[in-house]
């Protein structure tokens, strides 16, 4: 079945310490996302890409990194640099080809800072 | 840049009536995607619907319909006949037709509907 992966579900992280978020899709998608979600905020776009070996920063990049060696992949490193990093992290993938298509998202990464 | 507004935060409907979200976005573009996003307690973001902006008629999948208004700048959803499965965050989002140049996807920041039974 075609779809997105996230994993893990649930993560914590230690004061300092640096973690990554996984996202794979079969999908053949060009576009891949990534967006932190808190209360009342809505989605706020962290990182973009729109093909292998190039992204963008979204409007909340500080403390965030990204790559994207292959199609199928755009992990998602949190880093210490992040103050606030406690939050629902939510990838997404979007096709391009005819003008572009909607985005499918993945189930999502609770991350917690203990 | 675009941006997407959802100016109501929270709304309530009762079951088997109709109910309308609003959302206005700001662009220069004149080609685009407008899209409505559920997101129940799962957290699972569902697509609702999707419009083209090229197109003049307004998309409609079943019991939800969109009334899109490009002139005003405005893309409301409306719900026919809620159910109780409805209740959920909704989120409008924008994304620029893609031409090779970047095309990002843009959200508002979501009402929370709550259908009561």
């Amino acid at each position: 079945d075609g779809g997105i992966t996230q994993s893990p579900k649930y993560l914590f992280r230690k004061e300092g310490q640096n973690v990554t978020l996984s996202c794979e899709q079969n999908l053949n998608h060009d576009a891949m996302y990534w967006y932190r979600q808190d209360p009342g905020q809505g989605l706020r776009l962290i990182y973009y890409s729109q093909i292998v070996n190039d992204f963008q920063k979204g409007d909340i990049a500080e403390g965030y990194s990204v790559s994207r060696e292959k199609k199928e992949s755009f992990p998602l490193t949190v880093t210490s640099a992040q103050k606030n990093p406690t939050a629902f992290y939510l990838c997404a993938s979007s096709g391009t080809q005819g003008g572009g298509t909607e985005a499918f998202f993945g189930q999502g990464t609770r991350l917690t800072v203990v | 840049a675009q941006t997407v507004t959802q100016s109501q935060p929270e709304m309530s409907v009762q079951e088997a009536e109709t109910v309308t979200l609003s959302c206005t976005y700001d662009t220069s573009e004149n080609n685009y995607y407008l899209f409505w996003y559920k997101q129940p307690p799962s957290r699972q973001m569902i697509l609702v619907i999707r419009q083209e902006a090229y197109k003049q008629q307004n998309a409609t999948e079943n019991r939800f319909s969109v009334n899109f208004q490009k002139a005003a700048k405005s893309f409301s959803l409306k719900i026919s006949d809620s159910q109780l499965g409805d209740t959920a965050m909704y989120f409008c989002a924008f994304m620029k037709y893609y031409t090779g140049a970047n095309s990002k996807l843009t959200f508002g920041k979501g009402i929370t509907l709550s259908v009561r039974p």
